[in-house]
């Protein structure tokens, strides 16, 4: 059974320049988080989607971010312009059901901006 | 906002003895959930514990909640090389934040010594 997938594993840009990441959730899941890790700050919720809708993005931080989900097996989070504050490693993850459920975490793109 | 704060931030055992970690909230909950996270991989479910239970056993783990504390803690048993993660806490947002958001500590990270 196939976890949640994310691309690039790795990204490594030069300031200015814009920077999208993917991510494939588990079928049949209907909610998304975007979260941020980042050793002086931990794991951030930037932005959550339910049956594909932004419910809440009161984590991204700034207008340079924005989030798509156009369908339930696909999500972006695209960073433009991109600044080396921006620098992190960037989680997706999946669940299923209402409430709080056990969420399911792909292995992150570790994003670096020169 | 309630955050959970794991306590040590990090330990280092021998294989075969027992790892405790503890973790501190701030506000009520309805659900706490722990996660391991291995070097360069995403975070994975271990146990949720809801509310209206004190402990909760899956394999090895064993976790306990004292809510008039605000606390929980998470017992490894006869560690192994392979536990060797950082695990964290995450609480809901009990009867104030959103239903969806989980609330992640900054973890605790156990090394197991061969």
């Amino acid at each position: 059974d196939a976890g949640v997938i994310q691309s690039p594993r790795h990204e490594v840009t030069e300031m200015g320049q814009e920077v999208t990441l993917r991510c494939k959730p588990i079928s049949g899941h209907n909610s998304l988080f975007w979260y941020r890790q980042t050793m002086m700050r931990g794991l951030e919720l930037l932005i959550y989607f339910n049956n594909n809708v932004p419910i809440d993005d009161s984590g991204m931080p700034e207008d340079r971010f924005s989030a798509k989900m156009p369908n339930a097996a696909f999500s972006t989070l695209k960073i433009q312009p991109s600044e080396p504050r921006d620098s992190a490693v960037y989680f997706c993850a999946s669940s299923l059901g209402e409430g709080v459920q056990p969420q399911h975490f792909g292995d992150g793109t570790r994003l670096s901006i020169l | 906002s309630q955050q959970g704060e794991e306590d040590p931030q990090a330990l280092s055992i021998q294989e075969g003895e027992n790892a405790t970690m503890n973790c501190s909230y701030k506000t009520s909950i309805n659900n706490l959930q722990w996660y391991r996270q291995n070097s360069g991989r995403g975070l994975v479910h271990l146990i949720l514990i809801r509310s209206n239970e004190r402990e909760k056993h899956s394999g090895r783990l064993r976790v306990t909640l004292d809510t008039s504390k605000k606390s929980s803690s998470l017992l490894i048993t006869a560690s192994r090389a392979a536990d060797t993660a950082s695990y964290f806490c995450a609480t809901d947002g009990g009867s104030g934040a959103g239903s969806y958001q989980l609330t992640f500590g900054k973890g605790t990270k156990l090394s197991v010594i061969p």
